[in-house]
């Protein structure tokens, strides 16, 4: 089993929607980071967090440190928001991270 | 201040030759990791750095892979005698001063193996 895992796999959506991204994770972490990666394979990050909830305009993440559980909620998803989202864990001090397979989204317009 | 940068960003070598990848981290970045993303499969980490150090290469196939970053110039990834194996993008990311701060990618590095 890995250690990091997200759900689902492949997301479809219609442009408006609003799509919730799920990741769970097995192990003790210090930080949760969510990323995005481009068709073109770039990859950004989008949050870090340890605790509660981050927003960043459209991008809703939350994480349960107690049920070892993070989500991404994009509100009002575009065709621009298609990617690949990939979840990621960072244990101990020294901060290499562990990732999920990440989930490919497409939004139709 | 500008991005992580990496070079090149397309390298294709034959099976036997030496590839070397570059990384310029973030400007005040001290920290350096390294990840790799076989075709069709996630990201996994390699190695990670501070300048002049290898704090944990757990990561990184213990034949013909190295890593270094010097006090002065890029982290370099180096891979001896290459096989089609070690076809990949190759990404490095950089942090500021505390290990536990968000990374920043670069652009990768897509590595072909004929």
């Amino acid at each position: 089993k890995n250690e990091v895992e997200q759900s689902p796999q492949n997301l479809t959506a219609q442009e408006g929607e609003f799509i919730t991204i799920n990741c769970s994770y097995s192990v003790g972490i210090s930080a949760l980071h969510w990323l995005q990666q481009h068709p073109g394979g770039g990859i950004v990050s989008l949050f870090m967090l340890s605790s509660g909830k981050k927003k960043h305009g459209r991008l809703i993440a939350t994480i349960n440190i107690q049920e070892k559980h993070s989500s991404l909620h994009i509100t009002a998803s575009h065709p621009r928001d298609s990617a690949v989202y990939i979840c990621a864990v960072s244990r101990g001090s020294q901060g290499n991270l562990i990732f999920g397979k990440g989930t490919k989204l497409s939004v139709k317009p | 201040n500008a991005g992580v940068m990496q070079n090149p960003r397309h390298l294709v070598r034959r099976r036997g030759q030496e590839a070397r990848l570059r990384c310029s981290p973030m400007k005040g970045h001290s920290h350096v990791y390294w990840y790799r993303q076989l075709p069709e499969e996630g990201l996994k980490f390699m190695v990670y750095l501070q300048k002049e150090n290898i704090i944990d290469e757990s990561g990184m196939p213990k034949e013909r892979f190295s890593a270094e970053f010097p006090k002065e110039g890029p982290s370099i990834l180096r891979i001896q005698q290459v096989v089609r194996g070690d076809s990949a993008a190759y990404f490095c990311a950089s942090s500021p001063t505390l290990a536990r701060d968000t990374q920043y990618f670069g652009p990768g590095t897509r590595l072909t193996v004929l």
